[in-house]
């Protein structure tokens, strides 16, 4: 079974730009979230969807955005981009977010902002 | 507010060896405590997930243990090889946030093995 995917790999964009990040879980698993991670530390958490409503979201702007799909893929979006939005944009994806599941991370989303 | 700390952040060690990484976090109230592996650029690899009500889990050459009255978990790697050089982090899940609030990462440890 293919694992957590994630598009586009890499993305270069100008300060002010917007930015849609796609991904898809792992078969059968209904719950996503999304985190960004800066170069030298650990993954914060942004947002949580599951079953297509929005579970959770972390202390991020609100130019981040998020929504999931009924086939449970999810987009990520991120308007007036900031240098400081430059990061890996990592997607995870669990079986349910009725109990505390494993979660599984796909390869992320490289994103550089000029 | 709750956090995840990790000791040392960097380790180099030869091959062969049987080391320990360290992982703290402020709040025993947790749901879960997950380990990951992520070589660089990459994402993050599961490595062992450990419900509140465990005491560790083992996969392979790898053994996780977590103390919640301490606040402590440790991942033990056994006849450590090249290929585990990587940095590994380690999450926890906290109560507080009714399972909404995503997983809490350290800023992990830089593993090196030296052939």
């Amino acid at each position: 079974d293919a694992g957590v995917t994630q598009s586009p790999t890499h993305l270069i964009k100008t300060r002010g730009q917007h930015v849609t990040l796609r991904c898809s879980p792992i078969s059968g698993h209904k719950s996503v979230s999304w985190y960004q991670q800066v170069l030298g530390q650990g993954p914060q958490f942004i947002f949580q969807y599951y079953e297509k409503e929005e579970r959770g979201r972390g202390n991020f702007p609100d130019r981040f955005s998020a929504r999931q799909f009924p086939n449970y893929s999810s987009e990520l979006n991120v308007n007036a981009l900031l240098l400081g939005d430059s990061a890996l944009y990592l997607c995870a994806s669990s079986l349910q977010r009725e109990s505390s599941d494993e979660q599984f991370f796909g390869p992320g989303t490289r994103l550089t902002v000029l | 507010k709750q956090e995840v700390t990790q000791i040392p952040a960097a380790l180099s060690v030869p091959e062969g060896e049987n080391l320990v990484l360290n992982c703290s976090f402020t709040d025993s109230a947790i749901y879960n405590l997950q380990w990951f592996r992520q070589d660089p650029g990459k994402g993050l690899t599961s490595l062992l997930l450990i419900q509140s009500s465990q005491r560790e889990q083992t996969s392979g050459r790898l053994n996780a243990s977590l103390d919640k009255s301490s606040g402590r978990s440790t991942l033990y790697i056994a006849a450590s090889q090249p290929g585990d050089s990587a940095t590994y982090l380690c999450a926890a899940e906290f109560t507080s946030g009714g399972g909404a609030d995503g997983l809490t990462f350290g800023k992990g440890t830089h593993l090196i093995i030296q052939p």
